[in-house]
């Protein structure tokens, strides 16, 4: 089983600033992940997939990276609608098999 | 537009079992597969199994092997998500979501509004 560790847990920042948040995986993925946002009491969105590709609608502000290991989400300035947690999540054969990372919250 | 409606809430006894359904509109259901997902009350996200409505094939991960199973229902395009012997650790929001055929990752675009399940004496 792949496991994947984000860092930091929590991030403090304010609107305007940048973020980068980081996602390793205990063995390699290739380019096979993915970043989601959830706002409070929210579902899931997809905002990153094939570790760089922005899903629909998502502003370009957002950027990801990374390959193999180790795989990074970057926000170039927050805005208010950016503050939540985000999770990192690999499938990498078929028939999928998932796992995601354990989340950072960006506060 | 693509949409994932799952059934309401459910509270149930220690030991029982959990039904929750997952009905797909806005796409050729059978084009794409389902995954489930839950989340206990704040933790993060953990993987329960995936389905091809197309060939009925699916895949669980070792910790949900023997009690989740996972059926489609191509007819009313709805996916259920049955677990068993439930305790109080299954209490959570249960949600579905569809399986891109977008580049690599599998990643999940679209997403039930999520089933909460509560377990309890």
């Amino acid at each position: 089983e792949i496991v994947l560790t984000q860092s930091p847990a929590t991030v403090s920042l304010s609107p305007g600033e940048r973020v980068t948040l980081s996602c390793r995986a205990s063995q390699g993925v290739g380019n096979h992940l993915a970043w989601y946002q959830q706002r409070p009491g929210q579902v899931p969105r997809l905002v990153i997939y094939d570790a760089s590709k922005r899903a629909t609608d998502v502003p370009a502000r957002f950027s990801g990276g990374g390959s193999g290991t180790d795989f990074s989400l970057a926000i170039s300035s927050l805005e208010p609608e950016d503050f939540a947690v985000y999770y990192c999540q690999q499938c990498n054969t078929w028939p999928p098999t998932y796992s995601f990372g354990q989340g950072t919250k960006l506060e | 537009q693509v949409q994932l409606v799952q059934s309401g809430v459910e509270m149930k006894r220690p030991g029982a079992s959990v039904m929750v359904s997952c009905q797909a509109s806005g796409y050729v259901f059978h084009d794409f597969g389902i995954t489930w997902v839950r989340q206990a009350p704040g933790q993060g996200l953990e993987w329960m199994g995936w389905i091809s409505p197309y060939t009925h094939n699916t895949r669980y991960p070792r910790t949900f092997q023997g009690r989740v199973s996972l059926t489609a229902d191509t007819a009313t395009a709805t996916v259920y998500m049955q677990l068993g012997s439930l305790g109080s650790d299954d209490t959570a929001v249960y949600f579905c979501a569809r399986v891109s055929k977008t580049g690599g990752t599998y990643a999940l675009d679209f997403w039930g509004q999520g089933s909460l399940v509560i377990v309890s004496s």
